[in-house]
């Protein structure tokens, strides 16, 4: 059974970086597109970007292109997500998620997201 | 970008009646689409993809429906650990992939 484990919450001031991660564990890290979706108080949720885990490649939703990077140790099964010059309105909880589709099936991500991680919260305040 | 809408907003339902929920999309998505639950204090669970198929572990009294730009969940006999609220999402077009505003299914 594959799980998502996702580092503790944090606390940041605006204009900070916050790294966040996710381990992997109980399938192979390289099969599936990982994702990041972040789900705000009251909004609506909003999918970030993901990577192959294999290769590194990754795409971003433009909305956050300038301000994110997500990368991966594959010798940690684990995958990172930056988030630069954040602001009050980044306050949420971030998840990572796993692709429902085998990258080498699909071609790609799918799009659809089968396991998520525990979330992490993110509170950006002065 | 793909906005998703659903109806209605909040949906009070007595354990073991029906609750139906919409999904609009602003353009076609074929049947690209999947329905998420989420519980207070949980992560979104993947119920339903490709509009009607069926997560692995999902009861069978969860089923979707629709194609193209209108698209149902329902939910047959309520039970107390449905009560929650659920996302519909498209993955037809992208980037982004994107979500509805969510359907909160509440207890009457």
């Amino acid at each position: 059974q594959v799980r998502l484990v996702q580092s503790g919450a944090e606390v940041e001031k605006p204009g900070a970086s916050v790294r966040v991660s996710c381990e992997a564990s109980g399938d192979s890290f390289t099969y599936y597109a990982l994702h990041w979706v972040r789900l705000a108080p009251g909004q609506r949720p909003e999918w970030m970007g993901w990577i192959n885990p294999d290769n590194g490649f990754t795409k971003y939703s433009q909305k956050f292109q300038d301000r994110v990077t997500i990368t991966r140790d594959t010798s940690a099964s684990t995958i990172f997500m930056e988030l630069r010059g954040l602001r009050a309105e980044d306050t949420a909880m971030y998840y990572c998620a796993r692709d429902r589709g085998r990258i080498i099936m699909f071609g790609g991500a799918t799009g659809a997201f089968d396991v998520w991680g525990q979330g992490t919260m993110i509170a950006v305040s002065s | 970008e793909i906005v998703m809408t659903q109806s209605p907003a909040t949906l009070s339902v007595s354990p073991g009646e029906r609750a139906t929920l919409s999904c609009r999309a602003s353009q076609t998505v074929s049947s690209k689409l999947a329905w998420y639950q989420q519980k207070p204090g949980q992560a979104p669970r993947l119920l339903i993809y490709g509009a009607s198929t069926r997560a692995t572990g999902i009861p069978a009294r969860f089923s979707g429906s629709g194609s193209g730009t209108e698209f149902t969940l329902t939910i047959t006999s309520l039970q107390s650990e449905d009560f929650a609220v659920y996302y519909c999402q498209q993955y037809n077009d992208w980037p982004p992939w994107t979500f509805g505003e969510g359907s909160k299914v509440e207890i009457k």
